[in-house]
């Protein structure tokens, strides 16, 4: 049983077209996160939400739209896509609570032409 | 403001050589110690953490890491790697008192290339 699942696993699209991330945790975390790792796999934290609440907002392009609709989702929009944002995105979940330690899902590798 | 330096981008060794990759990190308060690796076209997963306590931890697969407290550093050993091994590590920290808003700080990766 996967602990932290996001779809789709591959994304390719062409430049200005809109699209979404989903993801899903089921460790009963009340935080969770989206990470963009680019070609050098350099990590960057994009957004948090806590209980559905935004916490974190890194300096982020407002193309970029997260949603949470409940504790245990949390979805990435990108509307009017670049070929910068071409990379791998990774959605986390931890507890808030805790150590800081994050629990990462497989990565969703978007690819714009 | 903490920040995190994985000294070495690439590390090339042999199989069955032994590893060290190292992290450095800088705070000014108590920070929690991180090394995560990364298999190819996979996502990042816990090797191991320093909390408190004895400073070497143990990690999956073998790893290892020794938290020094006066030389800043967390660094990971592996005495004999396999290729299985190949891989991107990363060290990260945190907060120990960060309250509601603790987070990653990361460093930039280390390489990891076992050859036969």
């Amino acid at each position: 049983d996967t602990a932290v699942s996001q779809t789709p696993k591959y994304l390719v699209t062409q430049m200005g077209n809109d699209k979404s991330i989903k993801c899903e945790q089921n460790l009963g975390h009340d935080t969770m996160y989206w990470y963009k790792q680019d070609s050098k796999k350099f990590l960057k934290i994009m957004f948090s939400y806590n209980n559905k609440e935004l916490i974190i907002n890194e300096t982020v392009p407002n193309r970029f739209s997260p949603k949470s609709p409940d504790k245990a989702h949390l979805n990435l929009h990108i509307n009017s896509l670049e070929l910068g944002d071409s990379a791998v995105y990774f959605c986390a979940s931890s507890q808030l609570e805790g150590t800081g330690e994050l629990f990462f899902g497989e990565g969703s590798r978007l690819t714009v032409l | 403001a903490q920040s995190v330096t994985q000294l070495d981008s690439q590390v090339p060794v042999f199989e069955e050589a032994p590893v060290e990759l190292r992290c450095n990190y800088s705070s000014s308060v108590s920070v929690y110690l991180f090394w995560y690796v990364q298999y190819p076209n996979q996502g990042l997963q816990l090797l191991l953490k320093y909390l408190s306590g004895s400073t070497l931890v143990k990690g999956i697969n073998g790893f290892e890491a020794e938290f020094n407290k006066s030389q800043t550093s967390f660094h990971l050993r592996k005495p004999s790697v396999h290729i299985s091994d190949t891989a991107e590590y990363f060290c990260a920290v945190s907060r120990t008192n960060a309250g509601n808003n603790r987070k990653l700080i990361w460093g930039l990766g280390t390489s990891l290339a076992v050859n036969p």
